[in-house]
C-alpha cells in the first residue's frame, strides 16, 4: 500500500499568509494526486487533481504541484474561508490519503 | 450541480448489519464509478469500496473484503453499502463519492456529506 504522509499535522496562520502544505508519497505515483479542503459537517471539496490542475471553480490563490513521491498545495493569500483541514489523495495504485493538516488561525 | 446525499448510518451492535444509501443527482449517474471512503473519529481517511459505471467490477479494502458490498441501482441513481458482521473498528463516518477522470485515471471528484455509524453493544 501506498502511504501518503502529509505535513505539518497542524499550521497556525494569519489571513493574507501564503502557505505550503506538503504532501509525500512512498513511492512514484506520478502526478496522480489530488488535494481537497475539508470543513466540518461539509462534503470533501476538490481542489486540485492531476498534482496541478485547479477544479472548477477554485480561486486561483491554490495551486498545486509536485510529481513522483513529492507534492505541495499553496494558497498564496489566505482568506478567512480557507481555515479548514486539507488532505491529498494518490490514486495511482489503489486509493490512499494523508493523514491531512488543519489550518487554524494564529 | 453534482449532489451525493448518503444515508441509513446509525447505532448498531457489534455483530449486525446495516445498509447505507447514497442517492446522487445533477449529473448521469450510470456512467460514473462511484466509491465509498471513511473516516473512523480521530482518524484519517481510509477507502472503503467501489464499482465501476455499469456494475461489472467492483473492489474492496482489505479491512471489509468479505464483510462489506457495495452495489449501484442506476434506475434510481442509488449507491448501496451492505455492511455485516460489524465490528467497533467500522465506527466512521461513511462518505460516498463519484470519480473524475483525467489522464486514463480515476479520482474522487465529488463527495457527499457523509453518514455516521457507530458499532457498539
Amino acid at each position: 500500500e501506498i502511504v501518503m504522509t502529509q505535513s505539518p499535522v497542524i499550521l497556525g496562520v494569519s489571513p493574507g499568509e501564503r502557505v505550503t502544505l506538503s504532501c509525500m508519497a512512498s513511492q512514484s505515483v506520478g502526478r496522480n494526486v489530488a488535494w481537497y479542503q475539508h470543513k466540518r459537517g461539509q462534503a470533501p471539496r476538490l481542489l486540485i487533481y492531476g498534482a496541478s490542475i485547479r477544479a472548477d471553480g477554485v480561486p486561483a490563490r491554490f495551486s498545486g504541484s509536485g510529481s513522483g513521491t513529492g507534492f505541495t498545495l499553496s494558497i498564496s493569500s489566505l482568506q478567512s474561508e480557507d481555515f479548514a483541514v486539507y488532505f491529498c489523495l494518490q490514486y495511482d495504485n489503489w486509493n490512499t490519503f494523508g493523514q491531512g493538516t488543519t489550518l487554524d488561525i494564529k | 450541480q453534482v449532489h451525493l446525499a448518503e444515508s441509513g448510518g446509525g447505532v448498531v451492535q457489534p455483530g449486525r448489519s446495516l445498509r447505507l444509501s447514497c442517492v446522487g443527482s445533477g449529473f448521469s449517474f450510470s456512467s460514473y464509478g462511484m466509491h465509498w471512503v471513511r473516516q473512523a473519529p480521530g482518524k484519517g481517511l481510509e477507502w472503503v469500496a467501489n464499482i465501476s459505471y455499469g456494475g461489472i467490477n467492483v473492489f474492496y479494502g482489505e479491512s471489509v473484503k468479505g464483510r462489506f458490498s457495495i452495489s449501484r441501482d442506476d434506475s434510481s441513481n442509488i449507491l448501496y453499502l451492505q455492511m455485516n458482521s460489524l465490528i467497533p473498528e467500522d465506527t466512521a463516518m461513511y462518505f460516498c463519492a463519484k470519480e473524475g477522470y483525467f489522464a486514463n485515471f480515476a479520482y474522487l471528484h465529488s463527495w457527499g456529506q457523509g453518514t455516521l455509524v457507530t458499532v457498539s453493544s
